[in-house]
């Protein structure tokens, strides 16, 4: 039972380039979340979806696009990185939307 | 807004002690809350849940209460050790549904040998 997991681990990324971020989960879960995570800013909701096909805006989506591809994965989607996107992204799950939430290893990306 | 205020200094404690931290909400009424532990280069790990009918928890040496009237939720951990050593993140549910939660920014614990 791996849990969470996420890929890659570091990226560094020039300014302008595009790059996906995978998630899986292994627990059956239906909902799942992307947040980023930055010095004094706290994990901040970037997108979730609540289940299967569907996926919806968090606090700060503007410059990313995710795919839940099936109940399993979650994707996060860069089209153009920019400087102010280098931070630790966090992948989650939870069985039911109150259910405490599972976390992935995350993926540390700095953008030049 | 809502926000949720965690001390952001650092707190430092002898091993052995009690430590309490705190997390203060404003602007909304909760029906639940969640802390969360956080080691560095890792994803937080989940603890405690306290729903609002609920004044207090427990877990092994944890121990979480929640003053919907204050609106705080306080945070112990009994007889600390060094390995409690982490940032404990507490977590709400945004006001209009269960799919979301915002989280604090979080404590830094020290428990010192």
């Amino acid at each position: 039972n791996a849990g969470v997991t996420q890929t890659p681990k570091f990226q560094v990324l020039k300014t302008g380039q595009s790059m996906t971020l995978q998630c899986a989960q292994d627990m059956n879960h239906n909902s799942m979340y992307w947040y980023r995570q930055d010095p004094g800013m706290g994990l901040r909701l970037i997108y979730y979806s609540a289940s299967e096909g569907t996926t919806d805006k968090g606090e700060v989506p503007n410059g990313y696009n995710v795919s839940r591809l099936n109940k399993r994965e979650f994707s996060l989607r860069l089209e153009s990185a920019a400087p102010s996107q280098t931070s630790v992204y966090f992948c989650a799950s939870s069985g039911r939307a109150e259910d405490e939430q599972y976390f992935g290893p995350g993926t540390r990306l700095t953008v030049t | 807004s809502q926000k949720i205020e965690q001390n952001s200094e650092a707190l430092n404690i002898q091993e052995g002690k009690t430590a309490t931290l705190t997390c203060n909400y404003t602007n909304y009424s909760p029906a639940y809350l969640q802390w969360y532990r956080q080691d560095p280069g890792r994803g937080p790990v989940f603890l405690l849940l306290i729903r609002e009918n609920e004044k207090e928890k427990r877990k092994e040496r944890l121990k979480v209460t929640f003053d919907t009237t204050l609106k705080q939720s306080l945070f112990h951990i009994t007889a600390s050790q060094p390995a409690d050593s982490a940032t404990y993140l507490c977590a709400l549910p945004r006001s209009g549904g269960y799919q979301k939660v915002t989280f604090g920014t979080g404590t830094k614990l020290q428990v010192i040998p």
